[in-house]
């Protein structure tokens, strides 16, 4: 099983543009995350989704929008990125919200 | 801010010695857990502790939790190079949300 995968693994945009961070996970779970991490700030979760078609603002939503597609994908969309954007994003997912988390290999974010 | 603070932030210590990291948080929990994550790459969960209990072990891991203080720590027997990594606490916040802690970066000198 691959796990949670997410793609793209690093990318490189100028201030304004847009892009979309694609996660799929293979574990038929429930509850799927969307995090940035920041040096000496820890792991912060930007949205949440508890089940297929639902969503909700974790600490740090501003500027972005998410998708849960289905029960497999979870897309997290910058519309106008901005260099407070720099980071590594990760995606991870759960069977339920209470319950251990799978990472997937984070995307490595610039914005010049 | 977040749900759950580590400290200390940095612990640097000696192949075979222990290692003791610490978690507070501030609200309620149905559960905590902790997580590694080996510089830059997706973290790996290590152990869950419900908020009913309060310790559990799992291998060279010990972990407490008091609700009362509301505090956790992680203990790590005879250590090993390997285990040099960053160690995270997690707590589910309302409506099940996964909180990350700021993390303790653990370097465990051969």
């Amino acid at each position: 099983n691959a796990g949670v995968t997410q793609t793209p693994k690093f990318q490189v945009l100028k201030t304004g543009q847009s892009m979309t961070l694609q996660c799929a996970q293979d574990m038929n779970h429930n509850s799927m995350y969307w995090y940035r991490q920041d040096p000496g700030m820890g792991l912060r979760l930007i949205y949440y989704s508890a089940s297929e078609g639902t969503t909700d603002k974790g600490e740090v939503p501003n500027g972005y929008n998410v998708s849960r597609l289905n029960k497999r994908e979870f897309s997290l969309r910058l519309e106008s990125a901005a260099p407070s954007q720099t980071s590594v994003y990760f995606c991870a997912s759960s069977e339920q919200g209470i319950t251990e988390a799978f990472f997937g290999q984070g995307t490595r974010l610039t914005v010049v | 801010s977040q749900q759950g603070e580590e400290d200390p932030q940095a612990l640097s210590i000696q192949e075979g010695e222990n290692a003791t990291m610490n978690c507070s948080y501030k609200t309620s929990i149905n559960n905590l857990q902790w997580y590694r994550q080996n510089s830059g790459r997706g973290l790996v969960h290590l152990i869950l502790i419900r908020s009913n209990e309060r310790e559990k072990h799992s291998g060279r891991l010990r972990v407490t939790l008091d609700t009362s203080k509301k505090s956790s720590s992680l203990l790590i027997t005879a250590s090993r190079a390997a285990d040099t990594a960053s160690y995270f606490c997690a707590t589910d916040a309302a409506r099940g949300k996964l909180i990350f802690g700021q993390g303790t970066e653990l370097s465990v000198k051969p």
